[in-house]
């Protein structure tokens, strides 16, 4: 079965720091484009970070730059985001997801199943 | 940065009836458009890719068509299960955008 599973999420005050995980199997993870998208409590989706199929490409969403890092080890089948400097407007679920495609780099054919995020004092 | 808007916000319909959901782009995102659909509670799941072409095991009823800035969903006839809230997006530039959804609301 093609699955992702988070891990990681929890309650931060303002200013810290969080790790979060991606366990990822049941297909060949070096092969896929991988990313992080959000929702706030009661919103929509939108788009975090990006990491190409080696790692050696990553982008981010103006909101999240120069304080998230996305990072990946084809070894371990994991993908990692790494969240500094957190801010209250960060709370939100945080879902793993593959991209498709013939070429990797398509829309988000398999996500997580979410963790959430809490951001507060 | 790319923005999607999706029309309408809320669609009311019964089962059985025809649903056509609207996004459009704020400038050209070719065929790279995908459409998600989000239950409560769950993960969004893809139903669409480049505009037209259908995930796998995603049911005939759906369906996806367009290119430039307008793009369609249809789904020919709304089974209990479809009522959700349904996403685009486009992978055409960076950033990746979501539309803002549209709800699909039981009437």
């Amino acid at each position: 079965d093609v699955q992702l599973l988070e891990s990681g999420g929890g309650l931060i005050q303002p200013g810290g720091s969080l790790r979060l995980s991606c366990a990822a199997s049941g297909f060949t993870f070096s092969s896929c484009a991988m990313g992080w998208v959000r929702q706030a409590p009661g919103k929509g989706l939108e788009w975090v970070s990006a990491v190409s199929q080696n790692g050696d490409k990553t982008f981010n969403a103006d909101s999240v730059k120069g304080r998230f890092t996305i990072s990946r080890d084809n070894f371990k089948n994991m993908l990692y985001l790494q969240m500094n400097s957190l801010r209250a407007d960060d709370t939100a679920i945080y879902y793993c997801a593959k991209r498709g495609g013939y070429n990797g780099w398509g829309a988000f054919d398999i996500w997580g199943q979410g963790t959430m995020v809490t951001v507060s004092s | 940065e790319i923005v999607l808007t999706q029309s309408p916000a809320t669609l009311s319909l019964s089962p059985g009836e025809r649903a056509t959901l609207s996004c459009r782009a704020s400038q050209s995102v070719s065929s790279y458009l995908a459409w998600y659909q989000q239950k409560p509670g769950q993960a969004p799941r893809l139903l669409i890719d480049e505009a037209s072409n259908r995930a796998t095991g995603i049911p005939a009823r759906f369906s996806g068509s367009g290119s430039g800035t307008d793009f369609t969903l249809t789904i020919s006839s709304l089974e209990p299960e479809d009522f959700a809230v349904y996403y685009c997006q486009q992978r055409s530039n960076w950033p990746l955008t979501f539309g803002g959804g549209t709800k699909v609301e039981i009437k």
